[in-house]
């Protein structure tokens, strides 16, 4: 079945430094991806999505870029801030079922 | 407009009782999730439904938990009887058919089961 796979589950950086969330998915034909994050005591909350190879989505100076030949769209930021920390989820959405699948999840702690 | 809604937000229960999550949806969407969010596995899909109607029944899931979608805005998710191990969030989201599968989540229903 389809999947979603995040390699890193905690990631620590200090405020200004670059962010990547690494995410590959499994799934056959063209699946929409996106971006949630979750602050605590929250939902997890859409942060953007892309639905073609080579489109980038972004938000809030977050970005990533759907790669079909790579399976992958990595979550990317330039310059981190504290109010970054939460957990970010990557996501597929399966074209003909409708339903959505969630990677595991990446819980960024970033220091002031 | 309001968001989606789920009751209750904390839930301490017994092994062996049957506990109901509640959810309300945006008002207008018509596909609506149950996930179960645990720190190990993370977001797991229960049940989904689009316009009332049953999609997907939570594969793994099916024998003790049961969702349901008595009008379009209002669903519940029923666990009987419920198990230690169900101890997680129970998070609700809606979506508007053809909105391109972005979700809204409500704040979640944290179930503890002793």
């Amino acid at each position: 079945g389809d999947s979603v796979t995040q390699t890193e589950g905690q990631v620590a950086l200090s405020e200004e430094d670059f962010l990547t969330i690494h995410c590959n998915y499994s799934a056959s034909g063209y699946p929409a991806l996106f971006w949630y994050v979750q602050y605590p005591g929250e939902g997890p909350q859409f942060l953007f999505r892309a639905s073609r190879d080579k489109e980038k989505g972004s938000s809030r100076g977050f970005e990533a870029t759907y790669n079909k030949e790579t399976t992958s769209f990595h979550l990317q930021k330039a310059s981190v801030q504290e109010s970054d920390s939460a957990v970010y989820y990557c996501a597929l959405a399966d074209t003909n079922a409708y339903k959505v699948i969630f990677g595991k999840g990446t819980h960024l702690h970033v220091l002031p | 407009d309001a968001g989606v809604t789920q009751t209750p937000r904390h839930e301490v229960a017994e092994k062996g009782q049957t506990i109901i999550l509640k959810c309300e949806p945006v008002s207008g969407h018509n596909d609506l999730f149950w996930y179960r969010q645990t720190k190990i596995q993370g977001l797991e899909l229960l049940s989904y439904f689009r316009s009332k109607s049953l999609m997907e029944d939570g594969g793994a899931f099916k024998d003790r938990f049961k969702a349901e979608m008595l009008n379009s805005s209002f669903s519940t998710l029923k666990i009987q009887p419920t198990e230690p191990k169900d101890s997680a969030v129970y998070l609700c989201a809606s979506s508007l058919e053809g909105s391109g599968n972005t979700l809204y989540f409500g704040e979640g229903s944290r179930l503890i089961v002793v």
